[in-house]
């Protein structure tokens, strides 16, 4: 079975300062990771994944992950942050021997000017 | 312009009352996917499929019905829908071998009463 975990409901940061939104997985073989965001009334839109490679992958908007393979964990980073980046965030993991994504429960980034 | 594109935004029956949600994407696109979001649950996978006619359950699928008939549309069907089903619903799509950059619909608010 796969499943992912982000332990922090919401994260609040001053706008400036660098953000980090965490979160880890369990899955039986290689795992693909992957961040989403939801701004208000809007659909899921992808931000970066991580299927090989470097750990530390760059994606859309500033955010970077780090893949960590011994802590099983996939924080999301950015090194200032922005009121506009104030949203939902969704982790999500899939193994490579299944289609299927699991998403994670959600944290919501508040962002204070 | 790519998109995927739900109908209706908002939706209120009541119990028992079959309803359908229609998901259509314009990209070509041979995977398509339903999921429910819910406070604190995060989304979960209702039902997807990997291209015509080829449809599989997900980790929610009870109580509702998926057809693919054709690739650009895969519709929602809730045959008795119950107060259970209250939710918001999301289609998504991708194209195979993208490694899941899943396009999102903008979303299906649901109310069984």
């Amino acid at each position: 079975a796969q499943s992912v975990a982000q332990p922090e409901d919401q994260v609040n940061v001053a706008e400036g300062n660098p953000l980090t939104v965490k979160c880890t997985y369990s899955v039986s073989g290689n795992p693909y990771l992957f961040w989403y965001v939801q701004y208000p009334n809007r659909g899921l839109q992808f931000l970066l994944k991580y299927i090989t490679g470097d750990n530390l992958v760059k994606g859309s908007y500033g955010f970077e992950a780090e893949f960590n393979k011994s802590q099983t964990s996939f924080h999301l980073k950015k090194p200032s942050a922005l009121v506009s980046d104030s949203a939902l965030y969704f982790c999500a993991v899939r193994d490579a021997g299944r289609r299927a994504l699991t998403f994670g429960s959600g944290t919501r980034l508040q962002v204070q000017p | 312009e790519a998109q995927v594109t739900q109908n209706p935004r908002y939706l209120i029956t009541v119990t028992g009352k079959k309803l359908t949600v229609t998901c259509s994407q314009n990209m070509n696109h041979e995977y398509m996917s339903w999921y429910r979001q819910d406070p604190g649950l995060g989304l979960r996978q209702i039902y997807y499929s990997m291209n015509v006619e080829v449809t599989d359950k997900g980790d929610v699928p009870e109580g509702y019905k998926v057809s693919r008939k054709e690739k650009r549309n895969f519709p929602l069907i809730l045959e008795s829908p119950s107060p259970n089903q209250t939710s918001l619903y999301f289609c998504a799509s991708s194209a195979a071998g993208s490694n899941e950059k899943l396009f999102f619909g903008s979303g299906t608010q649901l109310s069984v009463l």
